[in-house]
């Protein structure tokens, strides 16, 4: 049973050009969650979104950033314009059931390491 | 504001010492877990504790929960290089959506 897969694994990008992370979860989960860990901090939440809705993105920066998650593939998380500041991994982890004060477990991938030249 | 402050921040022992590694706040969550993460990959999950002064036990490591459910202790034994890593506690308030993490702890077993 495959883990939860992110692609690309690293991603260079120039200021001003958009960055597309992507993020399959573990079979069997339709809960996504995404994280962004800049260097030498802490992992941050940024969004948490079901097949087709986002539930909550009280982490998303206000500008530039989206996410979506389709009824069929990958969940991405998009970056416009990126600054330099953008430059950090991001994380993708998926549940079975959403966490909302279950005991239910959030399982992480490898993270898309996005630096921004 | 930091939610999950852990102690110590760094942590360099030779093998074969114990080791105990501190995760608080004074929030009160619904469920803790612990992970480790390697340079270069994703957090991996080592427990999550869920009762208050649960604990859990996984080889040569030990997971506590607070009685009050606001605070965590991991404790190894007899530590080895392979424990070598970066453990962050996270947890989960009651009514949220996604995981608060600690600050972390970078542990360095020396052979």
């Amino acid at each position: 049973n495959a883990g939860v897969m992110q692609n690309p694994r690293h991603l260079v990008r120039r200021r001003g050009q958009e960055a597309r992370l992507r993020c399959s979860p573990m079979k069997g989960h339709s809960h996504v969650y995404w994280y962004r860990q800049l260097p030498e901090e802490g992992l941050k939440f940024m969004v948490y979104l079901q097949k087709e809705n986002i539930i909550d993105e009280s982490g998303m920066p206000k500008e530039r950033f989206s996410a979506e998650f389709p009824k069929e593939g990958p969940s991405i998380l998009r970056i416009q314009q990126v600054v330099r500041g953008d430059s950090a991994a991001y994380f993708c982890a998926s549940s079975p059931l959403g966490t909302s004060g279950s005991t239910d477990t959030q399982y992480f991938g490898p993270g898309t390491r996005l630096t921004v030249l | 504001t930091q939610l999950l402050e852990q102690s110590p921040q760094f942590l360099s022992i030779q093998e074969g010492e114990n080791l105990t590694v501190y995760c608080n706040s004074s929030s009160v969550f619904s469920s803790l877990q612990w992970y480790r993460q390697e340079p270069g990959e994703g957090p991996v999950l080592l427990v999550t504790v869920v009762t208050g002064g649960e604990v859990k036990k996984l080889k040569r490591l030990t997971f506590q929960f607070g009685d009050a459910r606001k605070d965590s202790s991991l404790h190894i034994t007899a530590a080895q290089p392979g424990d070598t890593g970066l453990y962050l506690c996270a947890g989960v308030q009651t009514g949220a959506n996604n995981l608060f993490f600690g600050t972390g702890t970078r542990l360095t077993v020396i052979p």
